[in-house]
């Protein structure tokens, strides 16, 4: 069966960095895009961008644009995201999504919080 | 494209028809997705295409609509169906969502 798996929590100081993982399982992972978004506490969803495990390729949206990267390493099956010059309004939870291209997503990764704290 | 949803919370009763709306600031098409978020949990995607459902998802979610205005019907509402949903466009990068729509037990 289809598995998106991320990694654990994470506390990072303002200024620093953090890279969540998204292993994937039960699906040919160069097949699907991997997309990125985030929730706020209390918040909706904002969407990051994406990444094409097959090709590499990546697209992000505007408002993350110099301070985010998504990567992908096909050997494990695994997509990363990596948020820089992280601020206290980067505090949510993370989420990992697949998807055929930049299309609707189906299966979704369990999240990963991350706090942004001094 | 900035997709509105209304209303942002109702209260309903099990056994009600409920209808949530999704309108988006242009035009796009049937590329709307609809999905359910329990508090704590990763959102679960429903709907796809504006009215196909996903692999599994029960019948009673009907989604409509094209171009600018979009419906979810929950033809009967159950306990398990109390929660938030967005609507989020793909036609265009980049992806946005609606701010949610809360469905709280009356």
């Amino acid at each position: 069966q289809v598995q998106l798996v991320q990694s654990g929590a994470e506390v990072k100081k303002p200024g620093a960095s953090v890279k969540v993982s998204c292993e994937a399982s039960g699906y040919t992972f160069t097949g699907y895009f991997i997309h990125w978004v985030r929730q706020a506490p209390g918040q909706g969803l904002e969407w990051m961008g994406w990444v094409n495990p097959g090709r590499g390729g990546t697209y992000y949206a505007q408002s993350f644009e110099g301070r985010v990267t998504m990567t992908r390493d096909t050997s494990i099956s695994t997509a990363y995201l990596e948020l820089s010059s992280l601020k206290s309004d980067d505090t949510a939870v993370y989420y990992c999504a697949r998807a055929r291209g930049a299309r609707a997503t189906d299966y979704w990764g369990q999240g990963t919080p991350v706090t942004v704290s001094s | 494209i900035q997709m509105t949803q209304s209303p942002s919370s109702l209260s309903a009763s099990v056994g009600d028809r409920v209808t949530i709306t999704c309108r988006a600031s242009q035009d796009i098409s049937i590329y709307l997705a609809w999905f359910q978020q329990k508090p704590g949990k990763a959102p679960k995607s429903l709907i796809y295409g504006a009215s196909s459902l996903q692999s599994g998802v029960s019948s009673n979610f009907i989604g409509s609509g094209s171009g600018t205005d979009f419906t979810l019907t929950i033809s009967s509402l159950q306990p398990e169906d109390f929660a938030t949903y967005y609507c989020q466009q793909y036609n265009t990068l980049p992806l946005t969502f609606g701010q949610g729509t809360k469905v709280e037990i009356k």
